[in-house]
């Protein structure tokens, strides 16, 4: 059983099309990242949230930290193929501790 | 480049041998992490350093399994008589505060 449960599992569009992916849990996470990986190479942060309730933005992707700081979701807005990848999710308990990681979704943005 | 280097990237060894990684984290940062990646997983915990000390190792680490980071700097990972279940791709992150940047991993095949 994952402490961090994400889902979609997989995830198959159009490019053009918008895309959620959730990250959910019954624990409180000091924070949360959110990491893209490519097969055959190690995750790359896209970003972090710390505060309940935050939301941030890097260009078309949306991230959303849950008030009680136990839920998170990525939206993909007007998705591209170069957003195709494993979109993982990963929380730590306090500052500088072990990531604890979600299953991931692969996001497959067809052309 | 300054981030997390993993070496050696590809690693195909005999059931049976032991083998060694090594990762060099970003400079100053004070905190290393390994993780283990299997296929359609997301990684999972096995040890992390603050400066040279161990601070925690998980119960998937078996006593085959040894870490080290004997000058606060580099760290080396060793498996001892490898078996086919070790084959994974083995990740190391480091971190100062908050967030954990990884290196590109090294893919080890046990045969």
């Amino acid at each position: 059983t994952q402490l961090l449960e994400q889902s979609p599992q997989f995830l198959s569009i159009q490019e053009g099309e918008n895309l959620t992916v959730y990250c959910n849990s019954s624990s409180v996470f000091s924070s949360l990242q959110w990491y893209r990986q490519e097969p055959g190479e190690g995750p790359v942060l896209l970003v972090t949230v710390v505060t309940g309730g935050e939301v941030k933005k890097l260009k078309r992707l949306t991230f959303q930290f849950g008030d009680a700081r136990k839920d998170s979701s990525l939206h993909i807005t007007a998705a591209q193929t170069g957003d195709t990848g494993l979109y993982l999710c990963a929380g730590a308990k306090a500052a500088g501790n072990k990531l604890t990681f979600g299953g991931g979704t692969r996001v497959l943005v067809k052309p | 480049d300054t981030g997390v280097s993993q070496d050696p990237r590809h690693k195909i060894t005999k059931r049976g041998q032991n083998v060694t990684f090594r990762c060099d984290p970003i400079s100053e940062h004070n905190r290393l992490y390994w993780y283990r990646q299997t296929l359609g997983q997301g990684p999972e915990f096995l040890t992390y350093f603050q400066n040279e000390a161990q601070l925690e190792k998980s119960r998937l680490l078996s006593d085959r399994f040894s870490a080290e980071r004997p000058k606060g700097s580099f760290s080396t990972l060793e498996i001892q008589r490898t078996e086919q279940g070790d084959s994974a791709m083995y990740l190391c992150a480091s971190s100062y505060d908050t967030e954990a940047f990884f290196g590109q991993g090294t893919r080890l095949t046990v045969v």
